[in-house]
Parts: C-alpha cells; sequence; structure tokens
C-alpha cells in the first residue's frame, strides 16, 4: 500500500524558512517523479513543485521560483521542500503526491497535508 | 498559462446523477484528470485520462472529454460523494481547475 507522511509545518513568520519532508513507502520510490501541490484556505489545488525520479530535474511554479527548492533522498525515500522567504499568501496545506508511472501527467497517491501557516 | 474553469457548486439529491464540468481551450485535445477531496482528507484520484477509473473507485463515476468542455459525471449520487471535485491537465505544468463544491441534498 502507497503510503506518504508529510511533516515539518508550523507557524512562521513573513521572510522566515521552513522544511517540509515526506516519508515515503510501499512502492519502489527510485522510479517514481513526485510533487507538492498546496491548497490554501478557501482556495483550490495548486501544484508547488515537482522532480524526476532521479532529481535530476525539478520544476516549479512561478509563484514559489526562487524561493523554494525541492530535493529527494532515494537512499531513505523521502522527499523535501525547502521554502524560503516565506508570505502571507504561501499559507496552506501542503500535499506530497506521487505522479503516475508514464508521462507524468496526474497524481495518483496522496499525502495527507502538513499545515504551513505564515503570519506576524 | 493555460484556465481551467468549473462551476463552483452543483447541487444534486440523493440517487440522481451530478454533473460537474471543465472548460478549457481545446480541452479535447488534452487529457484531463479528476481528483476528490473531502473535508479534512487528501485527495483522491476518480478518473484520469479522460475516461478511467483507479482500482477502487466505484463504476458511478465517469469522465468524458471533447471539444471546449470536460465532465465528470457521477451517478446514483450517494450522501458519501459530497466533496470539492477538481479538474487537472497538463500544459506546460500542472493545472487545476477551481474546483467544484458538489452538495447531496
Amino acid at each position: 500500500e502507497v503510503q506518504l507522511l508529510e511533516s515539518g509545518g508550523g507557524l512562521v513568520q513573513p521572510g522566515g524558512s521552513l522544511r517540509l519532508s515526506c516519508a515515503a513507502s510501499g512502492f519502489t520510490f527510485t522510479t517514481y517523479a513526485m510533487s507538492w501541490v498546496r491548497r490554501g484556505p478557501g482556495k483550490g489545488l495548486e501544484w508547488v513543485s515537482g522532480i524526476s525520479d532521479s532529481g535530476s530535474s525539478t520544476y516549479y511554479a512561478d509563484s514559489v521560483k526562487g524561493r523554494f527548492t525541492i530535493s529527494r533522498d532515494n537512499s531513505k525515500n523521502t522527499l523535501s521542500l525547502q521554502m524560503n522567504s516565506l508570505r502571507a499568501e504561501d499559507t496552506a496545506v501542503y500535499y506530497c503526491a506521487k505522479f503516475d508511472p508514464n508521462p507524468n501527467q496526474f497524481f495518483d497517491h496522496w499525502g495527507q497535508g502538513t499545515l504551513v501557516s505564515v503570519s506576524s | 498559462s493555460y484556465v481551467l474553469t468549473q462551476p463552483p457548486s452543483v447541487s444534486v439529491a440523493p440517487g440522481q446523477t451530478a454533473t460537474i464540468t471543465c472548460g478549457g481551450d481545446n480541452i479535447g485535445s488534452k487529457s484531463v484528470h479528476w481528483y476528490q477531496q473531502k473535508p479534512g482528507q487528501a485527495p483522491v484520484l476518480v478518473v484520469y485520462d479522460d475516461t478511467d477509473r483507479p482500482s477502487g473507485i466505484p463504476e458511478r463515476f465517469s469522465g468524458s472529454n471533447s471539444g471546449n468542455t470536460a465532465t465528470l459525471t457521477i451517478s446514483r449520487v450517494e450522501a458519501g460523494d459530497e466533496a470539492d471535485y477538481y479538474c487537472q491537465v497538463w500544459d506546460s505544468s500542472w493545472v487545476f481547475g477551481g474546483g467544484t463544491k458538489l452538495t447531496v441534498l
């Protein structure tokens, strides 16, 4: 059974940093691209960032480019999202999501999410 | 950037059929995927590649896609189907519709 467990969320001041993690199990992590998707309060789903199976390719939404960094540790089956220069509009529940096998067009499994609140 | 347009809300009585639309420029040329999200829960994939269902998703959920509109149809609606539904496509990045709240009367 695929399991994705996010951690690292919390309350942070504007301009601050936070690092999210996602522990994956139940599938061969090294062969799947992964992603982060968020849902802000009163808003819909928004794709944030993606990374290839090897980690050699990364992708970012314009809203987070230059501030967020996605990475993965295939030896530990872990996905991470380093978030810097946080803004109020980054407040959201952040979900770790597994891409479909190929060609990575949709998300076939999701974690339960971790809440990030950016406020002074 | 590519825009997907969904109605904010749809209401239906139990046992009836719910239809949720997703509009986009020539969306019929793209593969459309649908997610269900209940309050406090993670999104769940209910339809992928326009018409396919993941294992475990009831046959009551079906999809279609043509022209400028993709549609998620839920037959014989149950109270447990009440949720937010999102369409999604790939268009140089992963794009979601604004979501539709399905209310079961």
